[in-house]
């Protein structure tokens, strides 16, 4: 019974490009939470899907981030035209109703 | 104001030490309360729930105050493995589900 796998786990990006950013939750999990983590700083909420939904997006930057979680497959966090600042370790979580279970993150470098 | 305050140290203590971590929070009608581990570059892992009656697990006691709103862990008997960072979590009353509100840790080194 894997747990929440992410992948790459690390992903460098020049200034510009796009970053793909994956998570496939805990089998029978069909919640899925993306959180940031800045360098010294907590870990901020970013958003809140279930299949095919977006709940809950108030975390997310209005620009450039997009989620989504679709019928099959991974939930994708998308980085269009990524910035140094977007430089962070991105978690995602899955839950069936409550209680987390954390992937490993995957870190993004942009150079 | 920050949701979730926490000192963030870092706390450098013998091994054998006992040490204590404290957190405030903003939001009075907060429902949930939770400690988190989380070592260097690596996920958070829940360590322990909070609860109003106080609760311990092995050489972990945590406490809340809601009167307060303040959130406490204490660790008895360090050991060298607990070096760790310590997250300050809790949870809103909107929404249904738990979005998590996390504190940006308190950092904890347990020497020889």
């Amino acid at each position: 019974n894997a747990g929440v796998m992410q992948n790459p786990r690390h992903l460098v990006r020049r200034r510009g490009q796009e970053a793909r950013l994956r998570c496939s939750p805990m089998k029978g999990h069909s919640h899925v939470y993306w959180y940031r983590q800045l360098p010294e700083e907590g870990l901020k909420f970013m958003v809140y899907l279930q299949k095919e939904n977006i709940i809950d997006e108030s975390g997310m930057p209005k620009e450039r981030f997009s989620a989504e979680f679709p019928k099959e497959g991974p939930s994708i966090l998308r980085i269009q035209q990524v910035v140094r600042g977007d430089s962070a370790a991105y978690f995602c979580a899955s839950s069936p109703n409550e209680g987390y279970t954390f992937g490993s993150g995957t870190r993004l470098t942009v150079v | 104001r920050k949701e979730v305050e926490q000192d963030p140290g870092p706390f450098n203590v013998p091994e054998g030490a006992t040490v204590a971590f404290n957190c405030t929070y903003s939001n009075s009608a907060s429902q949930s309360f939770f400690w988190y581990r989380q070592d260097c570059r690596k996920e958070p892992k829940l360590l322990m729930s909070v609860y109003s009656s106080g609760n311990e697990d092995g050489r972990f006691t945590a406490q809340l105050n809601r009167a307060s709103q303040y959130i406490s862990l204490l660790i008895r008997d360090s050991k060298l493995s607990d070096s760790a960072t310590y997250l300050c979590v809790v949870t809103p009353t909107s929404g249904g589900y738990n979005k998590l509100i996390f504190g940006a840790g308190t950092r904890l080194a347990v020497h020889p």
